[in-house]
């Protein structure tokens, strides 16, 4: 099992630019989550989702979209991209769907917004 | 808002010798997780503790929770330079779904 796969690694965007943060499990998990990590403040929940067609927002969601069209897949848009979110985001998934086991992280995507 | 908070934030010791990192919180509790992130990765889960347990090991680890003083303590004893790391405390509030991470302590384990 590769566990949790997160793309890109590394990406650079301007101001106002669109993307997609890609994550993939293949563990079966029903519920995964994104969270972006900044220096100094542990990591911040944006959003999660406790299975195909349902998610909810964590406590930094505001200027990120997601969606869950599949068990496996749980991307993170970032409509307009700004400074504020040059961060690096990781996506977790746990085989509960409340969410009370333990998370399996990916390796992280680091984004810079110049 | 973080829910938990690591004491100290930041700890550089002896191999051989223990670690001690503490973590309080705020609200009530479904669990508390510690978790190990090395420099540059992704985290790793070490331990999980539910709200009715007081105490829990795993190998060279050692977690307490005191649920009235909304307070746990993660050990390390016999460190190795292999434990440096960041360790993060995480809570799962009552109402589940939301797992909220601390800032994490940085600890340095010198050889």
């Amino acid at each position: 099992n590769a566990g949790v796969t997160q793309t890109p690694k590394f990406q650079v965007l301007k101001t106002g630019q669109s993307m997609t943060l890609q994550c993939a499990q293949d563990m079966n998990h029903e519920y995964m989550s994104w969270y972006r990590q900044d220096p100094g403040m542990g990591l911040r929940l944006i959003h999660y989702s406790v299975g195909a067609g349902i998610t909810d927002q964590g406590e930094v969601p505001n200027g990120y979209n997601v969606s869950r069209s599949t068990t496996e897949d749980f991307p993170l848009r970032l409509l307009s991209a700004a400074p504020s979110q040059t961060s690096v985001y990781f996506c977790a998934s746990s085989y509960s769907s409340s969410g009370t086991g333990e998370l399996f992280f990916g390796e992280g995507s680091r984004l810079t917004v110049l | 808002s973080q829910q938990g908070e690591e004491d100290p934030q930041a700890l550089s010791i002896q191999e051989g010798e223990n670690a001690t990192m503490n973590c309080s919180y705020k609200t009530s509790i479904n669990n508390l997780q510690w978790y190990r992130q090395n420099s540059g990765r992704g985290l790793v889960h070490l331990i999980l503790i539910r709200s009715n347990e007081r105490e829990k090991h795993s190998g060279r680890l050692r977690v307490t929770l005191d649920t009235s003083k909304k307070s746990s303590s993660l050990l390390i004893t016999a460190s190795r330079a292999a434990d440096t790391a960041s360790y993060f405390c995480a809570t799962l509030g009552t109402g589940g779904f939301k797992t909220i991470f601390g800032a994490g302590t940085r600890l340095f384990v010198k050889a």
